[in-house]
């Protein structure tokens, strides 16, 4: 099985423009996340679900939106791009055990200019 | 709010040095802890993890990890390095139990071990 996968790997957007961001897990886990990366702040939490048709804001909701309308996919939207949303962005996934381990695909670098 | 802190940003060793890289957490309740690494490249994957028991956990390639409840830490070592470590690798906390498995993740360390 592939495990967690992203599209696209990179992308570069103009400030205002809009896209979404595709993950999706073939490991039949309930658990999905969003996070972002900036270089020397780890990861940060953007919105996670826990099953179909749930999702709910982490530490840094702010200019994104989700939807989970499969257990398999959890897409990423950002409206209205702006520079501050340059980063590198990671979905992982995680079974629906008590502290499962996450598992991370191979992530998005998105250049907002 | 809960908070990772990881000690040191980037550390530079020659092969077969010893590792330790510090992680505390800010959190008085139960917790599961991890290691994640990143390799150049790559995406994360997880190294070792922490739950219950005993407080020496091993991980893959020969790293361990000890937590130590009294000092909310989760230190990552290796006795000998190997230049294929060379990599970035973030300690992370969940609570346990609830919390959706929810990670809170250190500003990660940049090892470079040189030849």
């Amino acid at each position: 099985n592939a495990g967690v996968t992203q599209t696209p790997k990179f992308r570069i957007l103009k400030i205002g423009q809009s896209m979404t961001l595709q993950c999706a897990q073939d490991m039949n886990h309930n658990y999905m996340y969003w996070y972002r990366q900036d270089p020397g702040m780890g990861l940060k939490l953007i919105y996670y679900s826990v099953g179909a048709g749930i999702t709910d804001k982490g530490e840094v909701p702010n200019g994104y939106n989700v939807s989970r309308s499969t257990t398999e996919d959890f897409p990423l939207r950002l409206e209205l791009a702006a520079p501050s949303q340059t980063s590198v962005y990671f979905c992982a996934s995680s079974s629906g055990v008590a502290g499962g381990e996450q598992y991370f695909g191979p992530g998005t670098r998105l250049t907002v200019t | 709010a809960q908070s990772v802190s990881q000690h040191n940003h980037h550390v530079i060793l020659s092969e077969a040095a010893s590792l330790e890289l510090g992680c505390n957490y800010s959190y008085g309740g139960t917790v599961n802890l991890f290691w994640y690494v990143q390799y150049p490249g790559q995406h994360l994957q997880l190294l070792l993890k922490y739950f219950s028991g005993d407080p020496l956990v091993k991980g893959i390639k020969g790293f361990e990890a000890e937590f130590i409840k009294s000092k909310f830490s989760f230190n990552l070592r290796k006795p000998s390095v190997q230049w294929s470590d060379t990599a970035e690798y973030f300690c992370a906390v969940n609570k346990a139990p609830g919390g959706y498995n929810k990670l809170i993740f250190g500003a990660g360390t940049r090892l470079a071990v040189h030849p």
